[in-house]
């Protein structure tokens, strides 16, 4: 079962920041919070992983909070094509452990 | 290739064929990896192979299922005497073996109908 909750959906403005949050109340200290992508016919796309600290790539930032029990994906400037279903994960620190999906939280980017 | 590469990308069969789905991973990833996803529901694990080490083939739903791997290569996922219930798009992924935070790319998916 995922270890993790997300809200089923949520609408964002195009050129808004979409804040997407995670909770992993029982995350361990060797897992790491893995975010991916679904959108509509596609395989998931990776997006951005963490263990405490936040991260940021050319695609988005991850917010951890101190207490690793909640995150936030952060799209800076939402643009229609980020319309997708959006996972998050938790997953050991070490080895190739599957991922194992929720259901995610459906985001709609609104022109 | 440069990424994960599946075939057939959609594949029509009749109840009760047998079918073979290919899966080719990203050059040099050891660890690879099955999932099925039915229309508007979730991504269910298969099956996974890391190197030389026996498969987990914990998700793998019936004795119909089942899945090989030559190597650190090519994957076949192969499902006899196809049913209704198996129509879905069957998702692979692979990961190279590393220290830590072994990131997982997926294909574009095979699509099975099963008529």
């Amino acid at each position: 079962d995922a270890k993790t909750t997300q809200p089923p959906s949520m609408d964002c403005a195009e050129g808004r920041a979409a804040n997407l949050p995670c909770n992993h109340s029982t995350i361990s200290g060797n897992e790491y919070v893995y975010w991916y992508r679904q959108i509509h016919s596609q395989g998931p796309q990776y997006i951005i992983h963490g263990l405490k600290n936040n991260e940021t790539n050319e695609m988005a930032s991850l917010i951890i909070t101190e207490d690793r029990k909640s995150s936030t994906l952060i799209l800076p400037h939402a643009t229609l094509r980020d319309t997708a279903v959006y996972y998050c994960i938790v997953r050991p620190h070490s080895g190739n452990t599957p991922l194992v999906f929720g259901k995610g939280t459906r985001l709609s980017v609104i022109a | 290739g440069a990424g994960v590469s599946q075939s057939p990308s959609n594949k029509v069969t009749e109840k009760g064929k047998d079918v073979e789905l290919r899966c080719d991973p990203i050059s040099g990833h050891t660890a690879l990896y099955w999932y099925r996803q039915r229309l508007g529901q979730g991504l269910e694990f298969l099956i996974y192979f890391q190197g030389n080490s026996a498969p987990d083939k914990s998700g793998l739903p019936s004795d119909r299922f089942s899945a090989e791997r030559t190597g650190e290569s090519v994957s076949t996922l192969t499902i006899q005497r196809t049913q209704q219930e198996d129509s879905a798009v069957y998702l692979c992924a692979s990961s190279l073996r590393q220290g830590t935070g072994n990131t997982i790319y997926f294909g574009e998916g095979s699509w099975l109908t099963v008529v």
